[in-house]
């Protein structure tokens, strides 16, 4: 099993939409999540963190955490098209103190007008 | 705060031949990371300096692979024989202690091995 796997995609939504982003982990020890937003060439941008279970809501992103499940979230509310981009999940991998972090292969949202 | 500064964005080099890329993290930043991403994968964890000490290497990185943190402030990656495989975009991270995963990320430079 891959350690960050996330749905193939891609995604496609109409503007005004809730677009639902989903991520599953294999390492129980994770203690940090993260959803990085990627636009075509460009380089990946933090969008939310997430470091205890439940949701966290950032204007219209919402991040969702289930350490029990081993699954984390993203919605993105009132979707928009500047919201199309590839979304990369990350996690920080238990016992170190290097910080690093493992990356899904990223789903592709377009967010049609 | 300027952000992470990577330099050259772009480069193009024949199979065979050595190429060295740059990264300034911000200043107030001892975390210094570098990832390599390929077409359709998310960045893959190549190396990460604390300050000038060089701390962890993937196994991704060959020994053709270097890197340098020369008194804890810009970086160095430096490929010798580039091969067709090498062929990504070079991405630099930088954090600073206390900010777990809060990464910057530079804009990049995109490897293309001809």
């Amino acid at each position: 099993q891959k350690e960050v796997e996330q749905n193939s995609g891609p995604l496609s939504v109409p503007e005004g939409a809730i677009a639902s982003l989903n991520c599953t982990y294999s390492d129980r020890g994770s203690q940090s999540f993260f959803w990085y937003r990627q636009y075509s060439g460009k380089s990946p941008e933090l969008i939310m963190s997430i470091y205890s279970n439940g949701d966290k809501e950032d204007g219209r992103f919402t991040a969702q955490l289930n350490k029990a499940s081993q699954y984390v979230s993203l919605l993105i509310r009132d979707s928009q098209p500047s919201d199309s981009a590839t979304y990369l999940c990350a996690l920080e991998n238990s016992g170190g103190s290097n910080y690093k972090l493992t990356f899904g292969k990223g789903t592709l949202l377009t967010v049609n007008p | 705060d300027t952000g992470v500064s990577q330099d050259p964005r772009h480069k193009i080099t024949k199979r065979g031949q050595n190429v060295t890329f740059r990264c300034d993290p911000i200043s107030e930043h001892n975390r210094l990371y570098w990832y390599r991403q390929t077409l359709g994968q998310g960045p893959e964890f190549l190396t990460y300096f604390q300050n000038e000490a060089q701390l962890e290497k993937s196994r991704l990185l060959s020994d053709r692979f270097s890197a340098e943190r020369p008194k804890g402030s810009f970086s160095t990656l430096e490929i010798q024989r580039t091969e067709q495989g090498d062929s990504a975009m070079y991405l630099c991270a930088s954090s600073r202690n206390g900010l777990p995963g809060g990464y910057t990320f530079g804009s990049g430079t995109r490897l293309t091995v001809v």
